[in-house]
């Protein structure tokens, strides 16, 4: 079973839908961050966070340090919003541990 | 401020070939990580240095990997008589310090393809 576990695999989604990604890990963790990459592209940071709930933009990211589980929303969803979301979290050491990430699919 | 940066951005080596990495940190970031992203797999860690040092390469193959971080000059991670299977994405990040508070920044990566 891996660290980091990242809920749905895939998922599409109409242009202006609410988008919910889920990532559970299974260590304690000092922080845990939320990751976007495009295809063929560089990865560009989202969020870090170790407690309660950061927003940008149309971006929301939330974590439950008690039940190891934190959620990326996105709200009026874009086609540019098209990517993989990876879930990556840091644990006793300075390595992250990365999920398989979400592949997100935004249709006009 | 130039964020992370990698080089170069594709690579094509034949098998047996060797293969040299470069990453420079943002300015003011002395830790440097490298990450491997294996088609159609997650990211893992590799290799974690500051400085002339190496901290943690719990992730590095025992054979054929080696890193390194000089005091001048962009961290290097390099792949000696590279195979097929070495093909991959290859991601450098960097932060100011260690610890839970801070934010590791990523490049854009090297696409190693080995023929």
């Amino acid at each position: 079973k891996n660290e980091v576990e990242q809920s749905p695999q895939n998922l599409t989604a109409q242009e202006g839908e609410f988008i919910t990604i889920n990532c559970s890990y299974s260590v304690g963790i000092s922080a845990l961050h939320w990751l976007q990459q495009h295809p063929g592209g560089g990865i560009v940071s989202l969020f870090m966070l170790s407690s309660g709930k950061k927003k940008h933009g149309r971006l929301i990211a939330t974590i439950n340090i008690q039940e190891k589980h934190s959620s990326l929303h996105i709200t009026a969803s874009h086609p540019r919003d098209s990517a993989v979301y990876i879930c990556a979290v840091k644990g006793g050491s300075e390595k992250l541990v990365f999920g398989k990430g979400t592949k997100l699919t935004v249709n006009p | 401020n130039a964020g992370v940066m990698q080089n170069p951005r594709h690579l094509v080596r034949r098998r047996g070939q060797e293969a040299r990495l470069r990453c420079s940190p943002m300015k003011g970031h002395s830790h440097v990580y490298w990450y491997r992203q294996l088609p159609e797999e997650g990211l893992k860690f590799m290799v974690y240095l500051q400085k002339e040092n190496i901290i943690d390469e719990s992730g590095m193959p025992k054979e054929r990997f080696s890193a390194e971080f000089p005091k001048e000059g962009p961290s290097i991670l390099r792949i000696q008589q590279v195979v097929r299977g070495d093909s991959a994405a290859y991601f450098c990040a960097s932060s100011a310090l260690a610890g839970a508070g801070n934010e590791q920044f990523f490049g854009p990566g090297t696409r190693l393809t080995v023929l």
